[in-house]
């Protein structure tokens, strides 16, 4: 079935670091790809997303290009800070279930943490 | 803004006890999602509702049933708490297309004693 891969975390920075969370998918169809970011003590949110190959979807500094070719989807961000300390999924969706309805393929989360 | 409400932030139950857990979103989504939320094990969709009264297992049902008698507010029951339920439960909606966003609940963090 189709699955989400991501890097393994902890992922600890200095502030103003490049940062990239790897993501590689296996999926039968054309499925649409997010990143959510879930900051402490709170539920997840939705970073970015693409829904098509070659998208980028972008937000917050954040960037994310969806590569069929690698089947990847990996977050990118130039300079981190700070408040960017926070758990990120990756996560598709693709799965045609009751209804005609879709339900989303998750990724286990890569901490990150960034200090000052 | 979409919002979703989860009934509390933080609940302590006993082994056995039935628990409900209430979620209600405002923007009039069809679709809604219970999940839980462990240390190395990611999200995991317990049950999710496509419609009014419609639900349907996802991936680690046992142990829980669900409610969803109006479209806005969709429970999640624990007929007999268990200590393996300890968690992080996550409530979301969403627009009935795949591409549209899950819009989460806070959470809620529950201890099973």
């Amino acid at each position: 079935g189709d699955s989400v891969t991501q890097m393994e975390g902890p992922v600890t920075l200095s502030e103003e670091a490049f940062l990239t969370i790897n993501c590689t998918y296996t999926a039968t169809g054309y499925p649409s790809l997010f990143w959510y970011v879930q900051y402490p003590g709170e539920g997840l949110q939705l970073l970015l997303k693409a829904t098509k190959a070659d998208d980028k979807g972008s937000n917050k500094g954040f960037e994310a290009t969806y590569r069929k070719e690698t089947t990847s989807f990996h977050l990118e961000k130039g300079s981190v800070q700070v408040s960017d300390s926070a758990v990120y999924f990756c996560a598709l969706s693709d799965q045609i279930v009751a209804g005609n309805n879709r339900k989303l393929i998750w990724g286990l989360g890569t901490s990150l943490a960034v200090n000052p | 803004d979409v919002k979703v409400t989860q009934s509390s932030r933080y609940l302590v139950k006993r082994t056995g006890e039935k628990v409900f857990l209430e979620c209600v979103q405002d923007m009039d989504h069809e679709n809604m999602f219970w999940y839980r939320q462990d240390p190395g094990l990611g999200l995991r969709l317990i049950y999710f509702s496509y419609d009014v009264k419609m639900k349907e297992k996802g991936d680690i049902p046992e142990g829980y049933s669900v409610s969803r008698e109006k479209k806005e507010r969709f429970s999640l029951i624990l007929e007999s708490a268990s200590t393996n339920q300890t968690s992080m439960y996550l409530c979301a909606s969403r627009n009935r297309r795949g591409t549209d966003t899950q819009y989460f609940g806070p959470g809620t963090r529950l201890t099973v004693l």
